[in-house]
């Protein structure tokens, strides 16, 4: 089956500075990566996502790129803000079913 | 649009009762829904796959008897969590996709309920 890793675990970062998170997967029938952002004891709220029809994604400060050739993907936050802070889980699915396979996700601390 | 929720959020029980968990899609109808478990400062586990109409299907390692599935409607599915036990303490959370116009779920997207804070004493 998919196993998908995420790393890094924990990051730390100045408002206004970039953070960039880094996940791999290992089936190449992935075809649907998607990002969620889940603040403390809240649901995981979709942020962004991409298909392997796309290399690159962006939706204002948000972006995510894909390279199907190394089996990687990665979101990157522009300009952060302390709303940012939160964890930060990767995925990935196979188009015909809807199962996805998350990564342990990245917990972000964005320090004013 | 596409809004999941759950019910109960919170629920605190003794060791040895059942407690069942409600996951609706409000507005849109689901073939598919998925129940994850969530360790604190951990990732979502998928639990098992429910599926309306049919049998779950559950992950290696899932106990089918200790955690009931049903798929009533296209908006409806629940847990039932039997007989649990301290170390079922967790945090569950459901998540549906939306039933292409088609008839055939071609969407990826997962929309997740708030999730249920099961505290089992």
């Amino acid at each position: 089956g998919e196993n998908v890793e995420q790393h890094p675990s924990t990051l730390s970062v100045q408002e206004g500075d970039s953070a960039v998170i880094k996940c791999t997967y290992s089936d190449s029938a992935s075809n649907y990566f998607p990002w969620y952002k889940q603040e403390l004891g809240k649901r995981p709220q979709l942020i962004i996502d991409i298909r392997s029809n796309v290399g690159e994604k962006k939706d204002q400060r948000i972006a995510v790129t894909l390279n199907k050739t190394a089996k990687h993907f990665s979101l990157h936050i522009t300009e952060t803000q302390p709303e940012d802070s939160a964890v930060y889980f990767c995925a990935a699915s196979i188009d015909r079913g809807s199962t996805l396979t998350f990564g342990k996700g990245t917990m972000l601390l964005v320090s004013p | 649009g596409a809004v999941v929720s759950q019910h109960p959020s919170r629920v605190i029980c003794k060791s040895g009762t059942s407690v069942k968990i409600e996951c609706r899609s409000l507005d849109f109808q689901a073939t598919t829904m998925f129940w994850y478990r969530q360790f604190p400062k951990k990732s979502l586990m998928l639990m098992a796959t429910s599926n309306e109409g049919s049998k779950a299907t559950y992950e290696q390692g899932v106990e089918k008897d200790k955690f009931l599935i049903n798929h009533a409607s296209l908006t409806l599915s629940t847990l039932t969590v039997t007989s649990a036990h301290p170390e079922d303490s967790s945090f569950y959370i459901c998540s549906a996709s939306p039933l292409a116009p088609s008839g055939t779920s071609t969407y990826n997207e997962q929309f997740f309920g708030p999730g249920t804070r099961l505290t089992v004493l």
